[in-house]
């Protein structure tokens, strides 16, 4: 079945630090991938997503792209703010399944001034 | 307005109780379902439903049911609450063409 793996946090960096979470997946098909962010006490806001390989998805200043051949979709910003601390999680949705979006268990980030 | 809307927002019931959380969408969406969040272990899909007559088990469905009782309501019920179905409870949509999904804001609920 489809899964997705992100590391584990938690995560600290201090504001401007460059940070990347990894995300590597296993799908039937061509699956959709995603971030999404949950900022402290609220709900899950679609941050990115890319739908074929090499796209690349951007927003707020985060960038993740669609590789293929590594089965990844690594998020990345290069000057962190103490605004983005949250909750990242990365998903995939893939017609072998519905459509249905899996998971993964979420990496909380934590941006100290 | 949200779009996607849950009620309520934070319940505590005791063990043993009934209890049912909403949702309703303004999207026009065809597609929900309801997922539960559990620190360290992500998001898990409980049910989901295609149409007003079409509602499939996720992979945690046990303890669990639904009702879709329009397109743009579909309700999650505890029928005997426990203790370890404490979590965040997510309603959500997507279009039938679009592989987009769009979340409520989230229902918090604790079984004591």
């Amino acid at each position: 079945g489809d899964s997705v793996t992100q590391m584990e946090g938690p995560v600290t960096l201090s504001e401007e630090a460059f940070l990347t979470i990894n995300c590597t997946y296993t799908a039937t098909g061509y699956p959709s991938l995603f971030w999404y962010v949950q900022y402290p006490g609220e709900g899950l806001q679609l941050l990115l997503k890319a739908t074929k390989a090499d796209d690349k998805g951007s927003n707020k200043g985060f960038e993740a792209t669609y590789r293929k051949e590594t089965t990844s979709f690594h998020l990345e910003k290069g000057s962190v703010q103490v605004s983005d601390s949250a909750v990242y999680f990365c998903a995939l949705s893939a017609l072998g399944s519905n459509y249905k979006l899996t998971f993964g268990k979420g990496t909380l980030l934590t941006v100290n001034p | 307005d949200a779009d996607v809307t849950q009620t309520p927002r934070n319940r505590i019931t005791k063990t043993g109780k009934r209890i049912m959380l909403e949702c309703s969408q303004t999207k026009g969406h065809d597609r929900m379902y309801w997922y539960r969040q559990d620190p360290g272990l992500g998001l898990r899909l409980i049910y989901y439903s295609f149409d007003v007559k079409d509602i499939n088990k996720g992979e945690i469905s046990d303890g669990y049911s639904v009702s879709r009782q329009a397109q743009a309501k579909f309700s999650l019920s505890l029928e005997s609450a426990i203790p370890n179905q404490t979590a965040l409870y997510f309603c959500a949509t997507r279009s039938r063409t679009g592989n987009t999904i769009y979340f409520g804001e989230g229902s918090w609920l604790t079984v004591v």
